[in-house]
């Protein structure tokens, strides 16, 4: 396992369609974490599992957005009904329990027209 | 809330050393992180402080006063792979404590 992988790499969708993303930890990562990154801004913590539970959700989830982590393994994000604003890179990360280093994935870059 | 001031950009020679300072104000401080992230990179994991005093990594140093809620991110013999955004980064109990709350970023430009 060579580290965090997200699929896929890119996404272009137009305004008002529902996107999902995938991201696959570090095996043995039992803490996942979703942030959104926009230009010339540091990453935004978007929500955050231990196992399968998702324990917090940011301010900045609105409605439209959802988070799974069914197995404890890989997570989903979806969003639905995808707004220009929703723009940005989504990056997932994941680190080991009792760890304070986290692991980021390459990201998804979505573009919404 | 929380927040994180760093300065924008910073530009040094190659060989030099350079200094990113961060300070954050936070509701319940666990630990001060920085993290590099090159142009269409993933962010990186340099080094974590949760303790007051200096922390060194190989060329890379990072300090803590928790105190004066300050940190800063010291480079040495800077190289041109050393070009990239370099963000600091709060635990704090303003979520679960967990996830980490960024910074702004500095974007380093080292010149020949």
């Amino acid at each position: 396992d060579t580290g965090v992988s997200q699929n896929p790499r890119h996404k272009i969708t137009k305004r008002g369609q529902n996107v999902t993303f995938r991201c696959d930890p570090i095996s043995e990562h039992n803490r996942l974490y979703w942030y959104r990154q926009t230009l010339g801004q540091g990453p935004e913590f978007l929500t955050y599992f231990q196992n399968e539970a998702q324990l917090e959700k940011s301010r900045l989830l609105s409605d439209r957005f959802s988070a799974e982590r069914p197995k404890g393994s890989f997570s989903t994000l979806e969003i639905q009904r995808t707004e220009q604003g929703d723009s940005a890179m989504y990056l997932c990360a994941s680190s080991l329990p009792g760890t304070d280093t986290q692991y980021f994935g390459p990201g998804t870059r979505l573009t919404v027209l | 809330g929380q927040s994180l001031e760093q300065p924008s950009e910073v530009t040094a020679v190659e060989g030099a050393i350079v200094q990113i300072n961060c300070t954050y104000q936070t509701s319940g401080f666990y630990g001060l992180s920085w993290y590099q992230q090159h142009d269409g990179g993933a962010p990186t994991f340099l080094s974590y402080n949760a303790l007051d005093g200096l922390e060194e990594t190989g060329r890379f140093s990072s300090f803590l006063s928790r105190s004066d809620s300050y940190g800063y991110l010291l480079l040495q013999e800077l190289q041109m792979k050393d070009s990239a955004s370099y963000f600091c980064a709060v635990r704090d109990r303003s979520n679960s404590g967990y996830a980490l709350n960024f910074g702004k970023g500095t974007s380093l430009l080292v010149t020949p």
